[in-house]
This record gives structure tokens, sequence and C-alpha cells, in this order.
């Protein structure tokens, strides 16, 4: 996982709270994502980045803001949290000879 | 509608060999992916494959047939550390990644 720091790694919520996960690499990728992973489901996008500046929706968007000021940072960000959205936050970098994903380590979030 | 099917769970001895079915539906294809992930940790790429065949990697090997919309990943002599589950993902026509479930697979020593 060198080269993707996730921030937080855990966080509880009440309903309603509002809160910013920040994805950060030194990998000078353009590619960055934003997955969700719940028991049982496959990995699902919720936003991606194609470069700075850029984001587009994944998935599974509503609910969820995304910002890519810096190429370095995507930041996800929760406005009014739901207990749907309990679940575990991975960011990943596109990157190496195949295109693969590079993960951050994971932001485990419990919404109340 | 795109998909991909995995088996939930699957259990092995130690040292013996284990194979990992993955079939897959997307629109349009650029390639399949394996990729190891162990409780509590993030997934790690094991392999690509978009050509038929199998690429043979260490005691990790995988499979692909375009045709019939099928990989497998091949694990051989069984270590401990490999319990973990072990998720396969299409890449779409959009070069977007199509993912399952995820496989969890039990060593038994």
């Amino acid at each position: 996982n060198a080269g993707v720091t996730q921030t937080p790694k855990f966080r509880v919520l009440k309903t309603g709270q509002s809160m910013t996960l920040l994805c950060a690499q030194d990998m000078n990728h353009e590619y960055m994502y934003w997955y969700r992973q719940d028991p049982g489901m496959g990995l699902r996008l919720i936003h991606y980045s194609v470069g700075e500046g850029t984001t587009a929706k994944g998935e599974v968007p509503d609910g969820y803001n995304v910002s890519r000021l810096k190429k370095q940072n995507f930041l996800l960000g929760l406005e009014s949290a739901a207990p749907s959205q309990t679940s575990v936050y991975f960011c990943a970098i596109a990157g190496g000879d195949t295109g693969e994903l590079f993960f951050g380590e994971g932001s485990r979030l419990t919404v109340l | 509608g795109q998909n991909i099917d995995q088996p939930t769970e699957m259990t092995a001895t130690e040292g013996a060999i284990v194979q990992i079915n993955c079939t897959y539906q997307t629109s349009g294809f650029n390639g399949l992916f394996w990729y190891q992930q162990h409780a509590g940790e993030a997934p790690t790429f094991l392999s690509y494959n978009v050509l038929d065949g199998l690429e043979e990697k260490g005691r990790f090997s995988s499979f692909l047939s375009r045709s019939k919309g099928y990989s497998y990943l091949l694990l051989k002599e069984l270590q401990m550390k490999d319990s973990a589950s072990y998720l396969c993902a299409a890449m779409d026509s959009n070069y977007q990644l199509i993912w399952g479930a995820g496989t969890k697979l039990i060593i038994k020593p």
C-alpha cells in the first residue's frame, strides 16, 4: 500500500453529521478512485478522477461528494451521514504495467 | 447487465492445490484482474489476463478464456498465509472495473 495514504483510518459518526476522508498519493498517478466495500458485495465505485480538477460519478455516488484540487489528493465527503453509509472505504490509484490498482489501507466508517 | 460470479467460500488443505473460478459478463472486455485481500486489509494485485491462456507467477497462475467469459486462479503448494479473500474483476469497454464479491479461501493444516 506504499504511496497511498488514507485518513482517518476509523471514524464513528452520528446520523446527519458530515465528514471528509482524505486520500493522498505520492506516486504521481492521474487516476484516483473511491470505493466502498460491504460484506457479501463486490467493491463498488463511488466517484473517480482522471486528473487534477476532474471528477466523475461511479456506480453509487449518491450521498457523497468529491474534489481533486491537487493531483496528489482526492477527497471524499459525506454531507449528511446515514447508517447506510456504514462501510469500509478504499481509495485507489491506477498504475503499473497493466493499470492495476494500488489501494490505501482503508477507512472504516460507522454511522449510528 | 454486467456481472461477475465467483464462489463465496472454499476450503483447502495446506500443501494442496486449489482453483478459484470466476465467470464474467461485461459490455466489452479489456482484461481480467485477480486481487488478494487478507482480512482487515486492502486488496493487493495478483494477476492480469487479457489474452486467452495461462499466466504463471510463482505458486499462483491465472487462466482466461474470453470466448467462455471464464477465468480461474490456481494456487499451488498452499500455505496458511494464503488464507484470504480472492477478488475477481473484469474491465469493460469503458475501462471500468466490475468486481465480484470475492471468494474466501480457508486453509486447514
